[in-house]
């Protein structure tokens, strides 16, 4: 059950779009499409933005969006807003477990 | 409104036993299935359990063999026990909801301390 392997931080100035990526392996993210990210604020429980790779919840915006190839998983944030800053954590299922992603730091310069 | 309140959690030294609860409310507690997530102080998220019913149970190999999770459907909650419990245990414990749209709904986190 090793972690997904997520870049420790990435920046980015408001208005400009950024891409966090989650790299697994053939045995989780290149094998099943239960990749969801998460959005988690200092102190607070995480908010899920993105599930199944690609589709949005309820009320989530659309400047958030998702995508895989192969053992990779991103996560793209367009048009960043200084509220979006936050900690991201990508998170996939593999063959009767959930592993999460390091997470990456989101700083909105 | 769709919710989960945790209780449970403190302080207990290593080796001891502690017992998490987290209660549903405002949906039909019985059509999902629950997981248990951890997070150290100052570090990621890392998934401890997963629950569907009494006979599909999933743990982390971090935590299999000391913890056991469960769930009285009768009393829509959801439980963590913990034994032997060691100072790595250390962490805001976290109830998550499993739906379709992946893990929707959080507990508010509750701390647990491993240290003597």
């Amino acid at each position: 059950q090793s972690a997904l392997t997520q870049p420790a931080s990435v920046s980015g100035s408001p208005g400009q779009s950024i891409t966090i990526s989650c790299t697994g392996t053939s045995n989780d993210i290149g094998k099943y499409d239960h990749v969801s990210w998460y959005q988690q604020h200092p102190g607070k429980a995480p908010k899920v933005m993105i599930y199944e790779v690609s589709k949005w919840p309820s009320g989530v915006s659309n400047r958030f969006s998702g995508s895989k190839s192969g053992n990779t998983a991103s996560l793209t944030i367009s048009g960043l807003q200084a509220e979006d800053e936050a900690d991201y954590y990508c998170c996939s299922y593999v063959s009767n477990n959930w592993v999460f992603g390091g997470g990456t730091k989101l700083t909105v310069l | 409104e769709e919710q989960l309140v945790q209780s449970g959690g403190g302080l207990v030294q290593p080796g001891g036993s502690l017992r998490l609860s987290c209660a549903a409310s405002g949906f039909i507690f019985t059509t999902y299935s629950l997981n248990w997530v951890r997070q150290a102080p100052g570090k990621g998220l890392e998934w401890v359990s997963y629950i569907r019913d009494t006979s599909t149970v999933w743990y982390a190999d971090s935590v299999k063999g000391r913890f056991t999770i469960s769930r009285d459907n009768a009393k829509n909650s959801l439980y963590l026990q913990m034994n032997s419990l060691r100072a790595e245990d250390t962490a805001v414990y976290y109830c998550a909801r499993d739906s379709a749209y992946g893990f929707d709904i959080w507990g508010q986190g509750t701390m647990v301390t491993v240290s003597s």
